[in-house]
């Protein structure tokens, strides 16, 4: 039951160059949608996030891009760094429970390598 | 900056012992999540907690697992007897209100 899916497992980009990341989805209830970024030996770290009102929301280096009607969003990086180097988890959320339930639903992850 | 910490980071047990996971969640918040990812899979929502009580838990969250705040910081997972399927990394993750969580950095549980 893959309800969000990152079928890119790795992807390496060069130094100064865009990263682009994809995540799809298929459940439509989804309404929240977050990028994690997780190193080895440590837990995913926040990185950004846009609500499903949104298709665009920005934050330094790190774009993340909404398409509703494909049930895609995709996570932009430029310039990319060697600091960047992680996995990219794509997560959402269904918050139509409501009060108290947020969990999050993950993708597999896809590995970024950022080559000096 | 106020982060969710994990106690141990490694736990090695025999198949059919219980452990407890510990987890200090950061202190004003109130919602409380296990996660856990074995080894080369998505990470998977275990159960969320809220005012003391359960608010959702998945198919995995059997009766082997529970989930207690034995007091105003921890947050505990308890196994009861495990298994060799429960070999995985387990996060906790905590958040005040919405939809970002924050997470800890894990405990690596080894059944053998």
């Amino acid at each position: 039951d893959q309800q969000v899916k990152q079928n890119s497992p790795s992807l390496s980009v060069q130094e100064g160059r865009i990263s682009i990341l994809n995540c799809d989805y298929t459940n439509s209830m989804f309404d929240y949608f977050l990028w994690y970024k997780k190193y080895p030996a440590e837990g995913p770290t926040f990185l950004i996030s846009i609500s499903s009102i949104k298709d665009k929301n920005e934050d330094g280096r790190f774009t993340v891009f909404l398409n509703k009607s494909a049930k895609h969003l995709s996570l932009h990086i430029v310039p990319s760094q060697p600091g960047d180097s992680a996995v990219y988890f794509c997560a959402a959320s269904d918050g139509s429970s409501g009060g108290s339930n947020y969990k999050l639903t993950f993708g597999k992850g896809t590995l970024l390598t950022v080559n000096p | 900056e106020p982060e969710v910490t994990q106690t141990p980071s490694h736990q090695v047990t025999q198949m059919g012992q219980e452990v407890i996971l510990r987890c200090v969640p950061i202190s004003n918040h109130l919602y409380f999540y296990w996660y856990r990812q074995i080894l080369g899979q998505k990470v998977e929502f275990l159960v969320s907690f809220y005012n003391n009580e359960i608010s959702e838990k998945s198919e995995i969250f059997d009766d082997q697992f529970s989930v207690e705040r034995p007091d105003g910081s921890n947050f505990t997972l308890k196994i009861r007897s495990t298994k060799l399927e429960d070999s995985a990394m387990y996060f906790c993750a905590s958040n005040r209100l919405g939809y970002e969580q924050f997470f800890g950095p894990g405990t690596r549980l080894t059944v053998l």
